[in-house]
């Protein structure tokens, strides 16, 4: 069985430029999410999606950055423009279940992205 | 909130050695507790869980034990391999939450030197 695929593995940017991050679950997962994983930290959720409806994105800084799932299925996440401070491991992670009953995560190698 | 506290790292242990890494919750009610492993380049993969006190979750030789009266779930090993050299991070998931919801600890990186 594949994994969750992210793409691009890394990415370097200068600040204020915008940047988006792809990623594409488990076939037939129904839960999406996105953390952020600033290094020497544990991650952080940013946006959950149980298919193509936005679960919970109160942890998501939406003055620059966005996320969408595409019909429920492939998921983008933008940040626009790009602070210093967003250089960090950008994870994807998908489950099979529904809210409340999502059950195990599974993550993806995750986007390193580097503002300078 | 809830909130989860791990022992700082390194760790660095000689192969066959004993590993222990610290982890204490603070949650509401009986979350349920997780250990993940962030080998060098890949995603998190869960290591092992358990769901209600006094459960002991357990794969590929760790083991860790969810003690509801010191609020714990610390990770063991008996005897560690290179191959075990990691950043593991403990985590918990309300009650309820379908595991939908993952409060993490900071990580603890282990370095195994044969």
């Amino acid at each position: 069985e594949a994994g969750v695929a992210q793409s691009p593995r890394y990415k370097i940017i200068e600040k204020r430029q915008s940047v988006a991050f792809w990623c594409n679950p488990i076939s037939g997962h129904a839960t999406l999410y996105w953390y952020q994983q600033i290094l020497g930290q544990g991650p952080k959720l940013l946006i959950q999606f149980q298919n193509n409806g936005v679960v919970d994105d109160s942890q998501l800084p939406k003055d620059r950055f966005s996320a969408e799932r595409l019909k429920g299925v492939d998921s983008t996440l933008k940040i626009q423009p790009a602070k210093l401070e967003d250089s960090a491991v950008y994870l994807c992670a998908s489950s099979l279940g529904s809210i409340p009953y999502s059950y195990e995560q599974y993550f993806g190698p995750g986007t390193r992205l580097t503002v300078t | 909130g809830d909130s989860v506290t791990q022992m700082e790292g390194p760790v660095t242990l000689s192969e066959e050695a004993f590993l222990t890494i610290n982890c204490t919750y603070t949650a509401t009610g009986y979350p349920s507790l997780f250990w993940y492993v962030q080998y060098p380049g890949e995603g998190l993969q869960l290591l092992l869980k358990a769901t209600k006190a006094d459960d002991k979750g357990s794969n590929k030789g760790f083991e860790a034990t969810y003690r509801k009266e010191t609020t714990s779930f610390h990770l063991e090993k008996g005897s560690v391999q290179v191959s075990d050299s990691a950043v593991y991070f403990c985590a918990l998931s309300p009650l309820n939450s379908g595991y939908s919801t993952l409060t993490f600890g900071k990580g603890t990186m282990l370095l195994v030197s044969p």
